[in-house]
């Protein structure tokens, strides 16, 4: 799992409620991505960071922001959580070796009512 | 947009036999092309990868075929197992950053 953890693994939330989702890793990677998962989509880019406080858009980041103030941990926020957010998200990190494979963690499973 | 198409959804594929997954791309800027293994309930796993200067990697029973002409890739499985049944994504990313773009997905059952 290269010391990925996520948190939560799930939750359900109500519709206009905050969210935070946490990714954790314990190697010190630079490159850390956010994707989600649905159905008939694969997974969709939202945000990564490339360094502390250093974070871009990815193919899906409307209704999502980010932050990084420390490298083992790359938060994602869904400021007001809407049924189409619904979905598996997956963080990753950039290995430092060979062709910088990326590294899923477990997941977390979000549903918002 | 969809710049990984994927095909096919889903593959049913007897023991032994050869599984095959295809992936066309439409962006020629891509660089690099990893295929991943998901089992229910957790994250995609790295399974092979291969750069368009090559035209065939092989790894074990997993073989990527790359067609840099036809914008086309590949994922052949020999001898299929059971234990393979699982979804399928192939991917492709620009330059360092590496922002993966996935296809849909394949769900390949292997019966035994």
């Amino acid at each position: 799992d290269a010391g990925i953890t996520q948190s939560p693994r799930h939750k359900v939330t109500e519709t206009g409620t905050p969210v935070t989702l946490r990714c954790h890793q314990t190697e010190n990677h630079r490159y850390m991505y956010w994707y989600r998962q649905d159905p008939g989509h694969g997974l969709r880019l939202i945000h990564y960071s490339y360094g502390v406080k250093d974070t871009d858009k990815g193919e899906v980041s409307d209704g999502y922001s980010v932050s990084r103030s420390k490298t083992e941990d790359f938060l994602l926020t869904l400021e007001s959580a809407t049924s189409s957010q619904t979905s598996v998200y997956f963080c990753a990190i950039r290995g430092t070796s060979g062709d910088y494979e990326q590294y899923f963690g477990p997941g977390t499973r979000l549903t918002v009512t | 947009q969809q710049q990984v198409k994927q095909s096919p959804q889903s593959l049913i594929v007897q023991k032994g036999g050869i599984s095959i997954i295809n992936c066309a791309y439409e962006n020629t800027a891509f660089d690099y092309f990893p295929w991943y293994q998901q089992f229910p309930g957790k994250g995609p796993a790295l399974l092979i990868a291969i750069r368009p200067d090559v035209s065939e990697k092989k790894e074990g029973r997993f073989t990527i075929s790359f067609n840099k002409s036809a914008k086309q890739f590949s994922l052949h499985i020999m001898d299929s197992q059971p234990g393979d049944s699982a979804t399928y994504f192939c991917a492709a990313s620009i330059g360092g950053a590496q922002k993966l773009v996935f296809g849909q997905g394949t769900r390949l059952t292997i019966n035994p």
